[in-house]
């Protein structure tokens, strides 16, 4: 079974704090990816990874960052969080290049924002 | 626009009913793959179903099957004799190839509220 973890189910954080959120998948998976889910919007990506140190910026980059220094982990970074990205982070990981793989999700971060 | 439209926001039935959640994607690739994921409420999002472009036949899996129509661009998810436990937020996702990457695009969701 491919696991997908996520550092914390819960974070509070104060504006204008830097903010790391962990991702580490177990499956030896090429691919990782951070969105964002919000009510009525569904999922909006953030930033993905092909490969170790590799990094693309997906639809809502602005205000994040991203670090992959190892293939099975990728973290996103809020460099000065701010209350409008109190949301829901779910980090997700694929194998391979073919776009008919599925993503595999963790259990998600809840982060607010204070 | 929207490369994938759920049109319902959320959706309520009696358990036993049967009930059909909406999907409408938009692309001009021939070679693509649709998606349904399951939120329940413990918040992971679990796969479902793929199916791919050129595979147009209906799908059953227990009480789940999915009508994937192209003339219509849609792929609905049918759950029949619905139970409590499908309770849960549903996504309908595209995958295409696009600048040598692979981009999913995920609907807004409809979420099912099953009632005992």
């Amino acid at each position: 079974d491919v696991k997908v973890t996520q550092s914390s189910r819960y974070l509070v954080k104060r504006t204008g704090e830097k903010v790391f959120l962990e991702c580490v998948q177990d499956m030896d998976h090429e691919n990782m990816f951070w969105y964002r889910q919000d009510p009525g919007l569904g999922l909006r990506l953030i930033y993905f990874s092909y490969d170790v140190k590799m990094k693309e910026k997906g639809d809502i980059p602005e205000g994040y960052s991203v670090s992959r220094e190892k293939k099975e982990r990728f973290s996103l970074i809020l460099e000065s969080a701010s209350t409008n990205q109190t949301s829901m982070y779910l980090c997700a990981s694929s194998p391979g290049t073919a776009s008919s793989y599925e993503q595999y999700f963790g259990p998600g971060t809840r982060l607010t924002v204070t | 626009a929207q490369k994938v439209t759920q049109a319902q926001t959320e959706i309520s039935v009696v358990e036993k009913e049967d009930v059909t959640l909406d999907c409408v994607y938009e692309t001009r690739d021939t070679t693509y793959y649709l998606f349904w994921y399951k939120q329940p409420p413990s918040g992971e999002l679990v796969f479902l179903i793929r199916r791919n472009s050129f595979d147009e036949q209906n799908e059953i899996s227990g009480r789940y099957s999915w009508n994937f129509q192209k003339s219509t661009s849609s792929f609905n998810f049918t759950i029949t004799a619905s139970q409590v436990v499908d309770s849960a937020v549903y996504f309908c996702a595209l995958s295409e190839r696009r600048d040598n990457f692979n981009k999913f695009y995920f609907g807004s969701g409809t979420k099912l509220n099953v009632k005992p």
